[in-house]
């Protein structure tokens, strides 16, 4: 597998659920990033990690919680979530935070 | 924090057509990228382009980034590059998005 890959890349839950999404890059990369695409809204930059550790969290609800194990995996816990957390989630990777982004194909969350 | 416009929001193109997509952004840049966003959600990298032109295939880019923008050219147009393009600014190691241009190309 090369690039940036996610899982799963659709997912349906309900409002008590609990899930997790899951991203893996194959690039060596040193920086790992979540993003969230809402409908007819840009990208909005939710989590930035770099070497295992979190260096910005864009002011997200705590009912989104990200897990860094190690450089190659980006993990976004979810509990409790509401409707308009439905969105597109996408991971991306960088070689080191500032270089050129790459992004896997999303999770397309849909939240009942 | 950093503002980021494209224009035009929608563009319809007939197949063979060329088209020129603009990227303004409100404040210096380390770096600039343009994605296509194909109708599955996957982000592609076409540049990554902080300043001066590039060139692949079709497509190419200009950025200006004394005069804070950036071109995306799209030659001889083909129904596969239908799909919303994004200009994306990095500024303190974060990107922030323009709001894209959807782009249909009809047969």
């Amino acid at each position: 597998e090369t690039g940036v890959t996610q899982t799963p890349r659709h997912l349906v839950m309900g409002m008590t659920n609990k899930k997790s999404l899951k991203c893996e890059q194959h690039l060596g990369h040193n920086a790992m990033y979540w993003y969230k695409q809402s409908a007819k809204k840009p990208l909005e930059l939710m989590f930035v990690y770099n070497f295992k550790e979190q260096t910005e969290n864009n002011s997200v609800p705590s009912r989104f919680s990200p897990e860094c194990p190690n450089s190659s995996h980006l993990f976004l816990h979810l509990h409790t979530l509401q409707p308009e957390d439905s969105a597109l989630y996408l991971c991306a990777s960088s070689q080191d935070p500032g270089n050129e982004q790459f992004f896997g194909p999303g999770t397309r969350l849909t939240v009942l | 924090g950093i503002q980021v416009e494209q224009s035009p929001p929608d563009l319809i193109l007939q197949e063979g057509a060329n088209s020129t997509l603009r990227c303004n952004f409100s404040d210096s840049v380390n770096n600039l990228q343009w994605f296509h966003q194909n109708p599955w959600g996957q982000l592609i990298n076409l540049f990554y382009i902080p300043s001066g032109t590039k060139q692949n295939g079709r497509l190419s880019a200009t950025t200006v980034a004394t005069e804070r923008y950036s071109l995306l050219y799209i030659s001889s147009s083909q129904t596969t590059d239908s799909g919303v393009y994004f200009c994306a600014v990095e500024s303190g190691s974060r990107l922030t998005f323009g709001e894209g241009t959807q782009l249909t190309v009809n047969p």
